[in-house]
């Protein structure tokens, strides 16, 4: 079936550098894309979303991009902090009002060199 | 956004008997969903929190194995019905708001002896 996945499932990178991760997905209906972020211990939180007809949006310090074409998805952490040290997952909404699904890739562990 | 807070945050439970999870919103909410993580995987849909009827299982999930309720539109529960160590995981109580992100709470670590 159709699903959600990750190029990396780990990524080192030291204090202050950008940080890539990315995702693949196989689903052409996915109209929306979430990028969350899990520390230990916790549930995942919301870093960012992106709709089908953006390829590419903004926050503090992350952007993610979307490329329907090749049906990728990268979100970008620009000057890397030791706090960014988590699990990455990306999800793709499939569905229309009132009926979708969730689905969520495998997860990046990033780990932030001091 | 929405605040989910899950109660227990973690138990250790014995094996053939039941654990009932609960998870509060701090505001009314359109969908309710939980959650599967084992240990270093991913996130697996159980079912969606129906408010006032059945609630809708994924594949592999049966009601009589998982019953939820959802008496209202901030309150629901999960029931993990007689446990055996295979059903040690973490379980995931999540909340969305009509064309807001989906949130997650913090999770229930359970453990089954």
């Amino acid at each position: 079936g159709e699903s959600v996945g990750l190029h990396l499932p780990t990524l080192s990178v030291q204090e202050g550098d950008n940080s890539i991760i990315n995702c693949a997905y196989s689903n052409s209906a996915s109209d929306y894309f979430i990028w969350y972020k899990q520390e230990s211990g916790k549930g995942p939180q919301f870093i960012i979303d992106i709709r089908s007809n953006m390829d590419k949006r903004q926050g503090q310090r992350v952007t993610v991009l979307l490329n329907k074409t090749v049906k990728h998805l990268s979100l970008q952490i620009a000057a890397t902090q030791p706090g960014d040290s988590a699990v990455y997952f990306c999800a793709e909404l499939i569905g229309g009002a009132g009926s979708y699904q969730l689905t969520f890739g495998k997860g990046t562990k990033l780990s932030v060199i001091p | 956004s929405a605040v989910i807070s899950q109660k227990p945050s973690r138990d250790i439970c014995q094996r053939g008997t039941s654990l009932t999870i609960q998870c509060q919103v701090d505001s009314q909410v359109t969908m309710m969903f939980w959650y599967r993580q084992q240990p270093g995987q991913s996130l697996t849909l159980i079912a969606t929190a129906n408010q006032g009827s059945e609630a809708t299982y994924e594949s592999g999930f049966v009601i009589d194995k998982f019953p939820i309720s959802r008496p209202n539109l901030t309150f629901s529960t999960l029931t993990v019905s007689n446990m055996s160590p295979e059903d040690s995981s973490i379980y995931l109580c999540s909340a969305r708001q009509s064309n807001q992100p989906q949130h997650f709470g913090d999770g229930t670590r359970l453990s089954i002896l």
